[in-house]
């Protein structure tokens, strides 16, 4: 069955650090998520993307954050200077459609990211 | 305006019961989709069911069941013959087929599953 994969599991940094953290959507997938998760709360959307292109964000996705698909596979979220608030759980998401009634999507086993 | 309401934090439930976990939501798009994930202490998210809103029956995977109530606005899951291993956070969520919403998923805020022995 395909899967969403991402990388690393676990990752640690220090304050003011930068992390990349790592997906690999299901390959015939055109939309992608980024989700975070602080732990014990809710899921919160990040952004999404289509087109090579951000086609929407939230609040929480501000200049510190980008995202890219730097080779056709890959999908990656940057936090350019990481704070000690960016510590949570963070997935990726993809689906062949945009949503609707032909509306599964498939989420990553995510990455635990903790800033010290 | 919360999209996704799940009223019920957290849930005893003895094993080998049922239980429901309550989940409404708001839209104003005829097409829009509904999930239902698990998320256990280890973190991930596994999909459970899945209930499209032009879908005449309700979904049933398993054990889990989706009591998909249109009119009502509500989608609850179901399951039953409950077992230790569905110790979990539960979230319900919602995707929808408006132009800006680009088929992200909004999710409740879950309800903590216990299931004793």
């Amino acid at each position: 069955e395909p899967e969403v994969t991402q990388t690393p599991s676990h990752q640690v940094t220090q304050m003011g650090q930068e992390v990349i953290l790592r997906c690999v959507p299901i390959s015939n997938h055109l939309y992608f998520y980024w989700y975070r998760q602080i732990l014990g709360q809710k899921v919160e959307f990040l952004v999404s993307f289509y087109n090579n292109e951000i086609s929407e964000k939230s609040e929480i996705f501000d200049d510190q954050f980008s995202v890219e698909r730097p080779d056709g596979s890959n999908f990656t979220l940057k936090i350019r200077s990481t704070k000690l608030e960016d510590s949570a759980m963070y997935f990726c998401a993809s689906s062949e459609t945009r949503g609707g009634v032909n509306t599964e999507a498939f989420f990553g086993q995510g990455t635990r990211l903790t800033v010290v | 305006a919360q999209k996704i309401t799940q009223t019920q934090p957290g849930m005893f439930v003895q094993e080998k019961e049922a239980v429901t976990l309550d989940c409404t939501y708001d839209t104003s798009d005829p097409s829009y989709g509904l999930f239902w994930y698990k998320q256990p202490s280890s973190g991930e998210m596994i999909f459970l069911i899945y209930q499209g809103s032009y879908d005449q029956q309700n979904a049933t995977e398993g054990r889990y069941s989706l009591n998909f109530q249109k009119a009502r606005k509500s989608a609850n899951l179901v399951i039953s013959a409950s077992q230790l291993g569905d110790s979990a956070m539960y979230f319900c969520a919602m995707r929808e087929a408006t132009t800006d919403s680009w088929g992200k998923f909004q999710f409740g805020a879950g309800t903590q599953v216990v299931v004793t022995p």
